[in-house]
């Protein structure tokens, strides 16, 4: 059972680019998450799919921030205008239906960089 | 709201030493409460984890209890060892809307020297 797989892994972007981020989660994990960990800090959280359907956005996820996941399975993070305060990493998580004690897997993360 | 609290670090211990890392929450209702480790460069990876009151999370040689009086969630370890130097974090989850969204304390940095 493969984990939760990020691309890319690191990021460097000029200030006003749009960048994307790509997750593929655990197979039959109905669940997908988006966080943001910036340096020395815990992870906040982003946002949350069940299957394809978005279930709730974080007031971090300003209008520049849109998450999709079009089929149920891989989703995609894309940051548009990027500014210096989106440097950060991107973690992407992803559990199975269940009650509250249920287990999220995370990735690796992917790191963005923005000069 | 939710939140967690953990001791600042970076705790600085030699091998064999016992760790102590303190983590205290605030939520409503009965969440389920979370180790995650972090690795220099990786993603977090779930140590342990307890989902209602008194209960134990082990795993590695690491503990932590789940103590709804004192609202807290210590994470102990007899002997540490180099390999355990890492980023931990304290994380709850209150099952709201029927989902586990986590919330995060910042973390403490561990340094274990030989």
């Amino acid at each position: 059972d493969t984990g939760v797989s990020q691309d890319p892994r690191h990021k460097i972007t000029k200030r006003g680019q749009n960048v994307t981020f790509r997750c593929d989660p655990i197979s039959e994990h109905n669940r997908l998450y988006w966080y943001r960990q910036t340096l020395g800090q815990g992870p906040e959280f982003l946002t949350y799919f069940q299957n394809e359907a978005q279930l709730e956005k974080s007031r971090l996820l300003s209008d520049r921030f849109s998450a999709e996941r079009p089929k149920g399975s891989f989703s995609t993070l894309e940051i548009q205008r990027t500014e210096q305060g989106d440097s950060a990493m991107y973690l992407c998580a992803s559990s199975q239906q269940a009650n509250s004690g249920n287990t999220i897997y995370f990735g690796e993360g992917s790191w963005l960089t923005v000069v | 709201g939710n939140s967690v609290t953990q001791m600042e670090g970076p705790v600085t211990l030699s091998e064999e030493a016992f760790l102590t890392i303190n983590c205290t929450y605030t939520a409503t209702g009965y969440p389920s409460l979370f180790w995650y480790v972090q690795y220099p460069g990786e993603g977090l990876q779930l140590l342990l984890k307890a989902t209602k009151a008194d209960d134990k999370g082990s795993n590695k040689g690491f503990e932590a209890t789940y103590r709804k009086e004192t609202t807290s969630f210590h994470l102990e370890k007899g002997s540490v060892q180099v390999s355990d130097s890492a980023v931990y974090f304290c994380a709850l989850s209150d099952g709201a809307g029927g989902y586990n969204k986590l919330i995060f304390g910042a973390g403490t940095r561990l340094a274990v020297h030989p």
